[in-house]
């Protein structure tokens, strides 16, 4: 039974840049949620999707945006790529409500 | 006031004594409570949910809830060296989204 899973393991941007981090949910669950964990701190909420649709948002401005697929699986795009946009990505798969699951993550720096 | 405050730590311990970490909120209507160990360089892993007053338990792990205070919290019995981690206490206000902590480092020492 395939776990969430991440792509890419890691990414380096410049300042301006765009960037689209993928994620596959466990087998079986529906709703992706995306967070940004910055280093020392808890994971920081940015969005969550259920059927195709973000069903909430948290404090993140719109440079960040997302999508969900048919299959569960899920994009998180950020655009205009700040200095601190870098920290870890953290995608988690759960059913409708439920316990969340989180892949390995994406290492994103932006230089 | 932070929506969820953890203690930092480092909290230190012994090989084989009990570690406890807590946990407090401040949102009164959530409903759903979850402990994550986080490995240095690594994403979180869930290890306890609890969503009722009082103890849950599982092998060497207690999570004990007291809604009313607003307070969880974790203890490890039987602390081996590989429970070293950072713990952290997660919050699930609205089934959504969820309110972590800054996370309390743990070391066991052998």
């Amino acid at each position: 039974d395939a776990g969430v899973t991440q792509s890419p393991t890691h990414l380096i941007k410049t300042r301006g840049q765009q960037v689209t981090l993928r994620c596959s949910p466990k087998s079986g669950h529906d709703t992706v949620s995306w967070y940004q964990q910055a280093l020392g701190q808890g994971p920081q909420f940015i969005f969550q999707y259920y059927e195709e649709e973000e069903r909430q948002r948290g404090n993140f401005p719109d440079r960040f945006s997302g999508h969900q697929f048919p299959n569960y699986s899920s994009e998180l795009n950020v655009n205009a790529l700040l200095l601190g946009d870098s920290a870890l990505y953290l995608c988690a798969s759960s059913l409708a409500v439920g316990e969340q699951y989180f892949g390995p993550g994406t290492r994103l720096t932006v230089t | 006031q932070k929506e969820v405050e953890q203690n930092s730590g480092p909290l230190s311990v012994p090989e084989g004594a009990i570690a406890s970490l807590n946990c407090t909120y401040s949102d009164r209507v959530s409903q759903s409570f979850f402990w994550y160990r986080q490995y240095s360089g690594k994403s979180p892993e869930l290890i306890m949910s609890i969503y009722s007053n009082g103890d849950k338990e599982d092998g060497r792990f207690t999570a004990q809830l007291n809604k009313a205070s607003q307070y969880v919290s974790l203890l490890i019995r039987d602390s081996q060296p590989s429970d070293s981690a950072t713990y952290l206490c997660a919050v699930n206000p609205n089934n959504n989204d969820m309110r972590f902590g800054a996370g309390t480092r743990l070391t066991v020492k052998p």
